[in-house]
């Protein structure tokens, strides 16, 4: 069961907006529904940030949003802030009932 | 107010066995899955396996069925991870999740560090 796939790191200016792709196979992304996103700051644990592909938890700003388009996922952060640098990772539902994560994006705010 | 709060640091040696545990209060413990999560220094999740409280349904990560044993006392809204026989390569930060969506884990504990070292 390998990770999905997402790039190293990703970086982008203030107010800019970003996107970070996840690539998975019909097995996961592009089998279910079931993809969620976590933001992981540095000695904290995971946060959830997009469930089902692209529902926001009560409290996540609009400015995260998540779209999938066949095995690869996407999450958006708009209006990029210094408080949005951190490793993000994406996870999937797999046909074996089981979880798989994503190799994580480092996102910098320059 | 729902929260998983983990149990504390360990430093166990080769060989020894461990187990760690994740109480759950301010929900139905037996009405979530709880998963449980590796990190190992400096690198990314990993997800281990995954108990159904309720009935103790368990699922494991192929990479991880065999090495680890996930268990629930449901009486104390505690769900365990345990390790037989523990190697270095065992070293990591463990989290344990409630599964709120078929894919999404919406509460997270602490996280408790293992250390494996002769």
């Amino acid at each position: 069961q390998s990770a999905l796939t997402q790039p190293a790191s990703v970086s982008g200016s203030p107010g800019q907006s970003i996107t970070i792709s996840c690539t998975g196979t019909s097995s996961d992304v592009g089998g279910y529904k079931y993809v969620s996103w976590y933001q992981q700051h540095p000695g904290k644990a995971p946060k959830l940030m997009i469930y089902d592909v692209s529902n926001r938890p009560s409290g996540v700003s609009n400015r995260f949003s998540g779209s999938k388009s066949g095995n690869t996922a996407s999450l958006t952060i708009s209006g990029l802030q210094a408080e949005d640098e951190a490793d993000y990772y994406c996870s999937s539902y797999t046909s074996s009932s089981t979880q798989v994560f994503g190799t994580g994006t480092k996102v910098t705010v320059l | 107010e729902v929260q998983l709060v983990q149990s504390g640091a360990e430093v166990k040696k080769p060989g020894e066995s461990l187990k760690i545990s994740c109480k759950a209060s301010g929900y139905s413990f037996t009405s979530y899955w709880i998963g449980w999560v590796r990190q190992m220094p400096g690198k990314g999740l990993e997800w281990m396996g995954i108990i159904y409280p309720g009935d103790s349904d368990t699922r494991y990560s192929p990479s991880f069925r065999g090495q680890v044993t996930i268990s629930a006392d449901k009486s104390i809204s505690t769900a365990y991870l345990q390790w037989s026989s523990l190697k270095a390569s065992d070293t990591a930060l463990y989290y344990c999740a409630r599964r709120y969506s078929s894919g999404s884990y919406d509460i997270w504990g602490q996280g408790t560090l293992v250390t494996v070292s002769s």
